[in-house]
């Protein structure tokens, strides 16, 4: 069975600073995909960007970016120039099928003004 | 574009009664999902489907069912209600095909059971 593990309950950073969460998975498959949500308080479940694991290239999504280390089996999220509105939970999640999809535990993520 | 839609957005219900969580899509997408989300936890995959007609078990289905008869549309029903099924419940889509298709999710349903 794959599992998901976010070490950080909660983390804060200042406005337009940067900051990183962690996440590592544990799997014996070979092929499969990382995601990272976004879940502000609204409750909605935003995808804010995804990782194809034979993939080497990081995926970059604006100030969103990844640090995919395969075989450490650890899939960091970079926010540059954080903004207030970046005040979330944040959720990593692995698929080996691109369908079902396994969540780690979530890290609040609280950016100060 | 309506996307995934799931009434009702908040219920209590009594120990023991029994309710139907509905969820709608309009985006054809053949894969359907339902997870529940306990306090400060992350989603858990209760059940999920494939397509019309085709449902499968997630991580905790126990105390739940699921039925799939159109594309559309995905219920959930809780038989007997329990106080551990408290949580939040999210329905979600998506399509296959080659590559980490994203899920697209609903507002949730927020579900008290006294």
């Amino acid at each position: 069975a794959q599992t998901v593990t976010q070490s950080q309950p909660e983390m804060s950073v200042q406005e337009a600073e940067t900051v990183t969460l962690s996440c590592t998975y544990d799997t014996s498959e070979n092929n499969y995909y990382l995601f990272w949500y976004k879940q502000p308080p609204s409750r909605q479940m935003i995808l804010v960007i995804r990782q194809e694991a034979y993939k080497q290239q990081n995926a970059t999504e604006n100030r969103f970016s990844v640090n995919f280390q395969k075989a450490a089996k650890s899939f960091s999220l970079k926010i540059s120039d954080s903004q207030l509105g970046d005040t979330a939970m944040y959720f990593c999640a692995f698929s080996t099928s691109g369908s079902r999809l396994t969540f780690g535990e979530g890290t609040q993520l609280t950016v100060n003004p | 574009n309506a996307g995934v839609t799931q009434t009702p957005k908040f219920r209590i219900l009594k120990i023991g009664q029994s309710m139907t969580l509905q969820c709608t899509q309009d985006m054809n997408h053949n894969y359907m999902y339902w997870y529940r989300q306990d306090p400060g936890m992350g989603l858990k995959l209760i059940y999920y489907s494939v397509g019309a007609g085709i449902t499968d078990k997630g991580e905790v289905p126990n105390g739940y069912n699921v039925s799939r008869s159109t594309t559309e549309d995905f219920p959930l029903r809780l038989e007997l209600a329990a106080p551990s099924q408290t949580s939040v419940y999210f329905c979600a889509s998506s399509f296959t095909g080659v590559g980490p298709q994203p899920q697209h999710f609903g507002d949730g349903t927020r579900l008290s059971i006294l």
